[in-house]
């Protein structure tokens, strides 16, 4: 397998722009989860699907963020409108049941 | 959450055993104790984890004190690629408690 796949890896965007990442998840792993790097809050959980079925998203910031997994093998994490301050390294990862995570490679997410 | 407390660095040097610390005395009886490192410009990979006993992997052994308060992660022989940040995190394995809280961890170097 090809491990949890991301893209894309770098993405440069002026504030206010829409950002759309994307995921796509180990072959049949039913947990799919999106986290957020800085240097300032470390590794934040920001929302968990469970069989394409968002679990828990409170850690999703604001309105401004959105999560969709429309089937099983992909996902998307949304900003609208981007602000500097959501400048980060955006992580996938999935898990088999309540298993080992699985990270993708990260989206590197900068906003000026 | 049920929180782990760990140093903020340890210095190893190559082919030499390393121990890393983590405290949980909070922990629950549920609770797992699992590892995940970080490697430079990754995302986080899994390591090891246990319930109560000790645990051993390719990767790694986990030993886990008898009152379950504390444990140590041992990499028996460092290699440069082990330079890392290390966590310790505490896991359920039902709903809301099966989330990854990540800390700060250990930054782990390792000189040649």
């Amino acid at each position: 397998d090809a491990g949890v796949i991301q893209s894309p890896r770098h993405e440069v965007t002026e504030m206010g722009q829409e950002v759309t990442l994307r995921c796509k998840p180990i072959s049949g792993h039913d947990y799919l989860f999106w986290y957020r790097q800085t240097m300032m809050r470390g590794l934040e959980l920001l929302i968990y699907f469970n069989n394409n079925v968002p679990i828990d998203d409170s850690g999703m910031p604001e309105d401004r963020f959105s999560a969709k997994m429309p089937n099983a093998s992909f996902s998307t994490l949304k900003i609208q409108p981007s602000e500097p301050r959501d400048s980060a390294v955006y992580f996938c990862a999935s898990s088999f049941r309540v298993g080992e995570q699985y990270f993708g490679p990260g989206t590197r997410l900068t906003v000026t | 959450d049920a929180k782990t407390t760990q140093p903020n660095s340890m210095e190893s040097n190559e082919e030499e055993p390393v121990h890393l610390p983590c405290n949980h005395s909070t922990i629950s009886g549920t609770d797992y104790i699992h590892w995940y490192r970080q490697l430079p410009s990754q995302g986080p990979e899994y390591v090891i984890h246990g319930l109560t006993s000790n645990v051993n992997n390719r990767m790694a052994s986990l030993a886990i004190a008898e009152d379950r308060k504390s444990s140590t992660l041992i990499l028996h022989r460092a290699t440069l690629r082990d330079a890392a940040v290390y966590y310790c995190i505490l896991r359920g394995n039902t709903g809301a408690n099966s989330k990854l809280t990540f800390g700060k961890g250990i930054t782990l170097s390792v000189r040649p």
